[in-house]
């Protein structure tokens, strides 16, 4: 019944590992973000997909790579892990449409992947 | 990034009203006012939007001034689990949501 779920919950990786962030909506939304939330608790969007689309990259380093198989899934991908990746990762859908449109949805948020890099 | 600003903390007493302000001067005319709560380490919940009229749903109202510089979110009868941070985003469409830094509410019994 998870509308936006997330796997794993948590993840303890070391320093230089590849690991993966899993994510999947049931929503039927288009469109599917990541976003990060630091020790301070800002929380900052890294990607927008749409329709399996790059919408959104912003300033993140390319060691992050998010995949979309479909439009209900979009995984992220991060290599060479370091210290400053330790976060909390949190996945997000929507339905986006034009303007003023009854078509939009607002944000469904995931639960969140807690990610310690030792 | 954020273009609102609103108190770092607020406390309210259970069972009253809370009321929460958030200032977006800079506001364009065709930008939504959204807002989004935060439960200790959940993922972010979305509370209600509007344009331009005052707008209210089973969780809250949301009250926009006439030149839409400002609103109030406002959670008619507080309950100790609507202690959370709580956020106000403009954005002309929710394609893009900036958080800044929201409001922590405490609601004490």
């Amino acid at each position: 019944d998870t509308a936006v779920s997330q796997t794993p919950k948590y993840l303890v990786t070391q320093m230089g590992n590849d690991k993966s962030i899993k994510c999947e909506q049931n929503l039927g939304h288009d469109t599917m973000y990541w976003y990060k939330q630091d020790s301070k608790k800002f929380l900052k969007i890294m990607f927008s997909y749409n329709n399996k689309e790059l919408i959104i990259n912003e300033t993140v380093p390319n060691r992050f790579s998010p995949k979309s198989p479909d439009k209900a899934h979009l995984n992220l991908h991060i290599n060479s892990l370091e210290l400053g990746d330790s976060a909390v990762y949190f996945c997000a859908s929507s339905q986006v449409g034009p303007q003023f449109s009854s078509y939009n949805s607002p944000l469904h948020f995931g639960n969140g992947t807690r990610l310690t890099v030792t | 990034d954020a273009k609102t600003t609103q108190p770092p903390s607020m406390d309210c007493a259970e069972g009253r009203a809370a009321n929460l302000p958030c200032n977006h001067s800079t506001i364009s005319g065709n930008e939504y006012v959204y807002w989004y709560r935060q439960i200790h380490s959940q993922g972010p919940q979305y509370i209600i939007h509007g344009l331009k009229n005052n707008e209210t749903n089973e969780m809250a109202s949301l009250i926009i001034t006439e030149d839409r510089k400002s609103s109030t979110l406002i959670l008619p009868h507080a309950t100790l689990r609507d202690t959370a941070v709580y956020y106000c985003i403009v954005e002309y469409n929710n394609n893009d949501m900036r958080f800044g830094a929201g409001t922590r509410l405490t609601v004490k019994p």
